[in-house]
């Protein structure tokens, strides 16, 4: 139980193009989901935390407007990343927890996103 | 703001042996959540064990352990009998309450050598 899924696993896209990532809980219902980034060989960074229903909530220094995340259901969270630019290059990873009194977040497999 | 620090980028063992993650944190947080996550060249994360801070004694899952020294703000992973799929980054991670953000150190390669 508990598998979270990420669509696509791969992209490519323009410079200036914009792409959705899919989030989604298979088999329970997610509360909270979490967008993370990852540049090879370094960590995770948190990228915002998302609530169903609720404006997602931005760490310092990421741009709410270059990366819209919407969390319409209670399984499904979609990250945008609008008018990409190389720099926007990346592992995108999310997580999942049930609710408030679960510790373990659950996470999808990435996707790696690449800029031409 | 809480950190959590790994101080060996890599590590390396040999199949059998067995191997010591290290991994430090600052919180003035007196209960939190403290996790070791794997991550293989997949890059899949897979959770390997998880410690509550109010629970003294240490986590333990098959051949994975984990030192945890409150006082010390130590959480050292211990991997018995290494085995060559245990080859992976190694992330160690803590949670101030339940359900909420997890904050990863830079985290540690381990090689396992056959």
């Amino acid at each position: 139980g508990a598998v979270v899924s990420q669509h696509p696993s791969w992209v490519i896209c323009k410079s200036g193009t914009s792409v959705k990532i899919e989030c989604r809980s298979l088999d329970f219902q997610a509360t909270t989901m979490f967008w993370y980034r990852q540049f090879p060989k370094q960590s995770l960074m948190l990228m915002a935390t998302s609530n169903e229903g609720s404006k997602a909530t931005y760490e310092q220094g990421v741009e709410k407007d270059k990366f819209l995340i919407n969390h319409a259901s209670l399984t499904l969270s979609t990250l945008t990343v609008t008018s990409a630019h190389p720099e926007d290059s990346s592992f995108y990873i999310c997580s999942a927890t049930l609710d408030s009194f679960t510790d373990t977040q659950y996470f999808g497999p990435g996707t790696r996103l690449t800029v031409l | 703001a809480q950190t959590v620090t790994q101080s060996q980028p890599e590590m390396s063992v040999q199949e059998a042996e067995t191997v010591t993650l290290s991994c430090t944190y600052d919180t003035s947080e007196s209960d939190y959540y403290l996790f070791w996550y794997k991550q293989p060249p997949s890059r899949q994360m897979i959770l390997v064990i998880r410690q509550e801070a109010y629970k003294q004694q240490n986590a333990t899952e098959n051949r994975f352990s984990v030192n945890f020294q409150k006082a010390a703000k130590s959480f050292s992973l211990k991997i018995s009998d290494s085995q060559l799929g245990d080859a992976a980054m190694y992330f160690c991670a803590y949670q101030e309450t339940s359900g909420s953000r997890l904050t990863f150190g830079e985290g540690t390669q381990l090689t396992v050598n056959p």
